[in-house]
């Protein structure tokens, strides 16, 4: 399976400050994945990113929010705008090769003061 | 659209004892169904995965589940747990046929007692 790597792992951030997480796969992949896991609750898919084209918001979520770039097969990012402390959460990205189910990297760690 | 019920959000086992966390899913049409673990301050890896054939799965570390069609679930099992086994296990649905996309249970955490 793909190496995923995220970056950073866990960050302490202001409120109305932006965060940008990173997302870095070993080998070339067409989809990957963005979700939420808020305190307690379990996974919520945000969008999903494939290179050369706009990412696909699920309901709730918007683009000025959680702006997506997804500049090549091995890369994406995510950044989480104008906090507060209800995205306080742990962020997920998630590779699909082939016909294999998802795989995960280890999150993203987010609290808001 | 597909749903996932976890009916137990915690359950506790003491170690070497046999444990069942439960999952039934709701469709209208065939479904693929995973079994992902979080262990703490990690990611999620997948467990196991029933996309066809044989209806009862295994994971290398000695878990199992059994797709039931009939009862629409999906109930993981171990005949004996380790500490090491302490986590929080998510099951997860998604329609057949190329990419679909996945739908998350609310998470069961596994207490293992020594």
């Amino acid at each position: 399976s793909a190496v995923i790597s995220q970056k950073p792992s866990r960050d302490i951030c202001q409120r109305g400050t932006s965060l940008t997480i990173q997302c870095q796969v070993d080998s070339q992949v067409t989809m990957m994945f963005w979700y939420r896991q808020q305190p307690g609750q379990s996974l919520t898919l945000i969008a999903t990113a494939n290179q050369g084209s706009e990412a696909t918001y699920e309901s709730g979520f918007v683009i000025d929010k959680f702006p997506i770039s997804r500049p090549n097969l091995t890369f994406s990012t995510l950044t989480v705008s104008n906090m507060s402390p209800e995205d306080s959460s742990i962020y997920l990205c998630s590779v699909v090769e082939g016909n294999q189910p998802q795989h995960f990297g280890d999150g993203t760690r987010l609290s808001i003061l | 659209a597909q749903s996932v019920t976890q009916l137990d959000s915690q359950v506790p086992v003491f170690e070497e004892a046999p444990v069942e966390l439960r999952c039934n899913y709701s469709s209208s049409v065939s479904v693929y169904l995973f079994w992902y673990v979080q262990y703490p301050n990690q990611g999620l890896q997948l467990l196991l995965k029933y996309l066809s054939g044989s209806t009862l799965v295994e994971s290398i570390n000695g878990f199992e589940a059994e797709f039931n069609k009939s009862q629409t679930s999906f109930h993981l099992r171990k005949p004996s747990v380790h500490i090491s086994d302490t986590a929080e296990y998510f099951c997860a649905v998604s329609l057949t046929g190329g990419y679909q996309k996945v739908t998350f249970g609310t998470g069961t955490k596994l207490q293992v007692i020594p």
